[in-house]
């Protein structure tokens, strides 16, 4: 069965400074690996997919199969990146990370 | 198309009683899927569908929880003698096949 890991429930940093959010997963397959984003009183929606390897609003990420993680990075973090963050293997989700950036 | 919709956004019931959650997806998507979010955690799977077959169930979901997607359009997610932990935001997505999910508002259930 997969199972996903987020094992940072928050994450405070500085306006400017690089952000990384972790993602681990466990799964025996190919796997599907999905970063998705929610802005206060918003649904749930796609930043990104590992498959299309493409940046979207600066943030990338990674596959890594020999450490099976998908962890999320963006160089230089802005205030309206403030939100709450979930990896996803489908139809799997991990519990999430809050992200804050301070100004 | 105006996106996934679900009905009601909101529902208040006793303990004890039945509850029905309908889930509309996007025309051309062939997967939907259910899920269950508590305050400060992530989307926690319950079941989903490819067409009218229902793929996977998780072990989590008691018997309580039916879902049911007849004719490979709707969705419908029933629980039966609701507790108060089921107090939660109900959450239907679709997609198509190993593509992104697109997300409804979801169904804020309150057992009282």
């Amino acid at each position: 069965a997969q199972r996903v890991t987020q094992p940072e429930k928050l994450l405070s940093v500085f306006k400017g400074a690089p952000v990384e959010l972790k993602c681990n997963y466990s799964y025996s397959g190919s796997p599907e690996l999905f970063w998705y984003v929610q802005y206060s009183r918003q649904r749930l929606q796609l930043l990104l997919r590992h498959i299309s390897r493409e940046s979207i609003k600066g943030f990338t990420a990674d596959l890594n199969k020999g450490e099976t993680s998908f962890h999320l990075k963006k160089p230089f973090a802005q205030e309206e990146d403030s939100a709450m963050y979930y990896c996803a293997l489908d139809p799997v989700f991990g519990k999430g990370t809050k992200l804050t950036v301070n100004p | 198309d105006t996106g996934v919709s679900q009905d009601p956004r909101h529902k208040i019931t006793k303990r004890g009683q039945n509850v029905t959650f309908r889930c509309d997806p996007i025309s051309e998507h062939n997967r939907l899927y259910w899920y269950r979010q508590t305050l400060g955690q992530g989307p926690e799977f319950l079941t989903y569908f490819q067409n009218e077959a229902q793929l996977e169930k998780s072990r989590l979901l008691s018997d309580r929880f039916s879902a049911e997607r007849p004719k490979g359009s709707f969705s419908t997610l029933e629980i039966q003698r609701t507790e108060q932990g089921d107090s939660a935001m109900y959450l239907c997505a679709s997609s198509l096949p190993l593509l992104e999910q697109f997300f409804g508002p979801g169904t804020r259930l309150t057992v009282l």
